[in-house]
């Protein structure tokens, strides 16, 4: 299973709203990530877990939460966004042996958040 | 901070013409990675690099690293229309395995 699976696909949600990202693997990697893509533009890092720990987040606004409760689920709440918020959320895990920093990621399918 | 550029940012291409992208790192890097993301989809893994000098191929495709470990080709010998998304290449961002993308190059193939 060489899969990373995302839910749901698609949201629209208010800004008062209160939502989450669900992200789930199964292939016993370590190292988990939150990325925001906008169009037409590429990927830009958000936050990474290690071993269900986070050690990176790039300056990212307190209304995205994330949370790991476990080694294959990464999480991200979504509490008073913005407008310019909108765009795809995409997860991806990385198989992180001996701490070495190299490896492929594996994204997910991505979630289309639009903020209303 | 560290910065992957990539170029050109976009390629229109007629169908069994070959097409080229190319990223460069003012810093040597210890690897390279190529990423595809079709129309509505997610990046997608399609090599690394890791080797002074490196090229390797995947049928019509051909991974270059070069020799100082600066820059990073992919080449597409005869494109065909399934060809058609975006092509990153990302560079390490730090300890945590996390990637610096290049801004990518949209293919487009015209049939």
């Amino acid at each position: 299973d060489t899969e990373v699976t995302q839910t749901p696909k698609h949201l629209v949600m208010g800004m008062t709203n209160k939502k989450s990202l669900k992200c789930e693997q199964h292939m016993g990697h370590r190292a988990m990530y939150w990325y925001k893509q906008k169009a037409k533009k590429p990927p830009e890092l958000m936050f990474v877990y290690s071993y269900e720990k986070l050690s990176i987040n790039e300056s990212v606004p307190s209304r995205f939460s994330p949370e790991c409760p476990n080694s294959s689920l990464l999480n991200l709440h979504l509490h008073a966004l913005q407008p310019e918020d909108s765009a795809l959320y995409l997860c991806a895990s990385r198989q992180d042996l001996f701490g070495l920093a190299k490896g492929e990621q594996y994204f997910g399918p991505g979630t289309r958040l639009t903020v209303t | 901070g560290q910065q992957v550029m990539q170029i050109p940012q976009y390629q229109h291409v007629q169908e069994g013409e070959d097409f080229t992208t190319y990223c460069n790192s003012s810093t040597t890097l210890s690897n390279i990675q190529w990423y595809k993301q079709r129309p509505g989809g997610h990046p997608v893994f399609l090599i690394q690099l890791v080797k002074s000098g490196e090229v390797k191929k995947q049928k019509r495709l051909t991974f270059q690293f070069g020799e100082a470990k600066k820059n990073s080709s992919l080449h597409i010998t005869a494109t065909q229309t399934t060809d058609v998304g975006t092509y990153f290449c990302a560079g390490p961002g730090g300890s945590q395995g996390n990637l610096i993308f290049g801004k990518g190059t949209k293919l487009s193939v015209k049939p």
